[in-house]
């Protein structure tokens, strides 16, 4: 198994233009997560998914948009990039809500 | 917000030495609990769960006070490789089971 594969690792990023994250698992996990991770700040859940054609928000949404059409997938877009968009983006997915989370590698994204 | 509140740190110790981390959450509500670690740069990692019983694994025991709110989590005889962040982690259950991680305590083992 790959896991739980991101990409891009890196991107840099102009003011307003869109992009999107990639993100997808092949261990068959219902749950799946994006998180951003600040200094000083922990991480927190953007985010998430509990199965395929249903998506919620988490703690900081605005300015992002997710789908889930499929068990594997979860591509996270930024519509409008800004600089408070730094970060670094982890994706992570979960059989259930009562199990182990694996994330992804991460995407750092600059916002300039 | 539910909030879960770790050492600041940095904790600075000499191989060969015990050092303990501690956690307290604020929802009486949690359901489960973690410690992951997050070498500098990668992905957080499950470490290991935290039972109400305690648990050992290894040189690493976790330990849980419902009533205080509060966790625990004990590293002996600490190695070089020990060097990471440690985040505590805990799930509010319901249907998402969501995950609120503390923002991490940074240990550094020295020769």
């Amino acid at each position: 198994n790959a896991g739980v594969t991101q990409t891009p690792k890196f991107q840099v990023l102009k003011t307003g233009q869109s992009m999107t994250l990639q993100c997808a698992q092949d261990m068959n996990h219902e749950y799946m997560s994006w998180y951003r991770q600040d200094p000083g700040m922990g991480l927190r859940l953007i985010h998430y998914s509990v199965g395929a054609g249903i998506t919620d928000q988490g703690e900081v949404p605005n300015g992002y948009n997710v789908s889930r059409s499929t068990t594997e997938d979860f591509p996270l877009r930024l519509l409008s990039a800004a600089p408070s968009q730094t970060s670094v983006y982890f994706c992570a997915s979960r059989l259930d809500r009562a199990t182990e989370q694996f994330f992804g590698p991460g995407t750092r994204l600059t916002v300039l | 917000r539910k909030e879960v509140e770790q050492d600041p740190g940095p904790f600075n110790v000499p191989e060969g030495a015990t050092v303990a981390f501690n956690c307290t959450y604020s929802n009486s509500a949690s359901q489960s609990f973690f410690w992951y670690r997050q070498d500098c740069r990668k992905e957080p990692k499950l470490l290991m769960s935290v039972y109400s019983s305690g648990n050992e694994d290894g040189r690493f025991t976790a330990q849980l006070n419902r009533a205080s709110q509060y966790i625990s989590l004990l590293i002996r005889d600490s190695k070089l490789s020990d060097s990471a962040t440690y985040l505590c982690v805990v799930s509010y259950g319901g249907s998402q089971g969501n995950l609120i991680f503390g923002k991490g305590t940074k240990l550094s083992v020295k020769p």
